[in-house]
């Protein structure tokens, strides 16, 4: 079984409906990220956690919103969606102890809004 | 802002040969480097971390990095067709926010049969 899985893996949803994507995990990392990939853009940071009671804002924050139900569970939710929010979603988990916090993506989410 | 910058590409070369993949960054004090590979539609893998100067080797993966210069590198030997695909450079800077990791847009590498 994978180590990050995220649901759903496609999602067509319309201008202005709530929308939640999920990322679970089984590496027993604290830390979990939520990024979107656009072409020509890259990976941007969204939201990022480093324990169930730590929530930080990323790079590109607005429109979204997300909790961390678990040290596994960590779910992205877009309260209204918009057509720009259209992208590639990741999951990504780490764990500092490594020594290089290097981090693990999931298999991707692909969100378009009509 | 900290920034991480790639050549696009594409990058061609022929199977069996050497991929050199390029990466600067803008942050002089940063610690932590990754190289990650990206299949068309995929999601980004690992293949490679580096956290001190010099060379370090992984298999047909040999990761350079240069502090001094601001510069880190992945070379590719006896490249195949599978090893097509879009490579990211990615870099933890220094600072507040230290931990958050800051990509590259990546360099499209093709290996041509």
């Amino acid at each position: 079984d994978a180590d990050v899985t995220q649901t759903p893996r496609n999602r067509i949803t319309k201008t202005g409906k709530r929308i939640m994507l999920e990322c679970s995990q089984t590496k027993g990392h604290d830390r979990m990220y939520w990024y979107r990939q656009d072409p020509g853009l890259g990976l941007r940071l969204i939201y990022y956690s480093f324990d169930v009671k730590d929530i930080n804002k990323g790079e590109i924050s607005d429109g979204y919103s997300v909790s961390r139900q678990a040290q596994a569970k960590f779910s992205l939710s877009l309260e209204s969606a918009i057509p720009n929010q259209t992208a590639l979603y990741f999951c990504a988990t780490s764990d500092p102890g490594t020594g290089g916090d290097e981090q693990y993506f999931g298999p991707g989410t692909r969100l378009t809004v009509t | 802002q900290k920034e991480v910058e790639q050549n696009s590409g594409p990058l061609s070369v022929p199977e069996g040969a050497i991929a050199s993949l390029n990466c600067t960054y803008s942050d002089r004090v940063s610690q932590s480097f990754f190289w990650y590979r990206q299949y068309s539609g995929k999601s980004p893998e690992l293949i490679m971390s580096i956290y001190s100067n010099g060379d370090k080797e992984d298999g047909r993966f040999t990761a350079q990095l240069n502090k001094a210069s601001q510069y880190v590198s992945l070379l590719i030997r006896d490249s195949q067709p599978s090893d097509s695909a879009t490579y990211l450079c990615a870099v933890i800077p220094s600072g507040a926010g230290s931990y958050q990791l800051t990509f590259g847009k990546g360099t499209k590498l093709s290996v041509i049969p």
